[in-house]
């Protein structure tokens, strides 16, 4: 069975600007959750998908946001980039109602 | 509230040596626990878990066990190899409002084994 993928794996994006990234689940699995990952704050959760509904939320300004699709697969979306939005961004999928979850590559995202 | 605690890295040993990451937790409830590994360049990747108290998880010559009454999940490995050289990542997994859950992860552990 294919893992997580994620697409583009590395971005450049220059402040201001919007980035999309992309997240395809492991097939089966309608749970996606995204995490950020910075060397000064370390792993991060943004927020969760199930069925298409936005479940919870971390403590990130509503410049970052998602949305996941019926094939449950899920975008997220940076706008107005700042530096300080460098990063590796990591989605993870599960099964429906199990904790443990499964991790992408990431996408790399550096922002100048 | 949830959080996890990690021994600060790196930690640095030989070839064929004894690993030991100590790793403890403050939770409400009875959450699950993880160890996570992240190689150079890539993404996380599930080592072991456990669910609930007493639970050992093993995979790949590593082993932890949820240690309710110290509130611990340390990670070992007996003979530790050059291509164990990693960042690992304990982790614990926290019921939020709804029922549902999300990972909070300690600070991660940075491994290095040399020949």
């Amino acid at each position: 069975k294919a893992g997580v993928t994620q697409t583009p794996r590395y971005l450049i994006k220059t402040r201001g600007q919007q980035v999309t990234l992309s997240c395809s689940p492991i097939s089966g699995h309608r749970s996606v959750s995204w995490y950020q990952q910075t060397p000064g704050q370390g792993l991060q959760f943004l927020f969760e998908y199930f069925s298409e509904t936005q479940r919870n939320k971390g403590n990130f300004p509503g410049r970052f946001s998602g949305r996941q699709f019926s094939n449950s697969r899920s975008e997220m979306n940076v706008s107005t980039l700042e530096l300080g939005d460098s990063a590796l961004y990591l989605c993870a999928s599960s099964l429906p109602g199990l904790e443990t979850q499964y991790f992408g590559p990431g996408t790399r995202l550096l922002v100048l | 509230g949830n959080s996890v605690t990690q021994m600060e890295g790196p930690v640095t040993l030989s070839e064929e040596a004894f690993l030991t990451i100590n790793c403890t937790y403050t939770a409400t409830g009875y959450p699950s626990l993880f160890w996570y590994v992240q190689y150079p360049g890539e993404g996380l990747q599930l080592l072991l878990k456990a669910t609930k108290a007493d639970d050992k998880g093993s995979n790949k010559g590593f082993e932890a066990t949820y240690r309710k009454e110290t509130t611990s999940f340390h990670l070992e490995k007996g003979s530790v190899q050059v291509s164990d050289s990693a960042v690992y990542f304990c982790a614990l997994s926290a019921r939020v409002a709804g029922g549902y859950n999300k990972l909070i992860f300690g600070a991660g552990t940075r491994l290095a084994v040399h020949p």
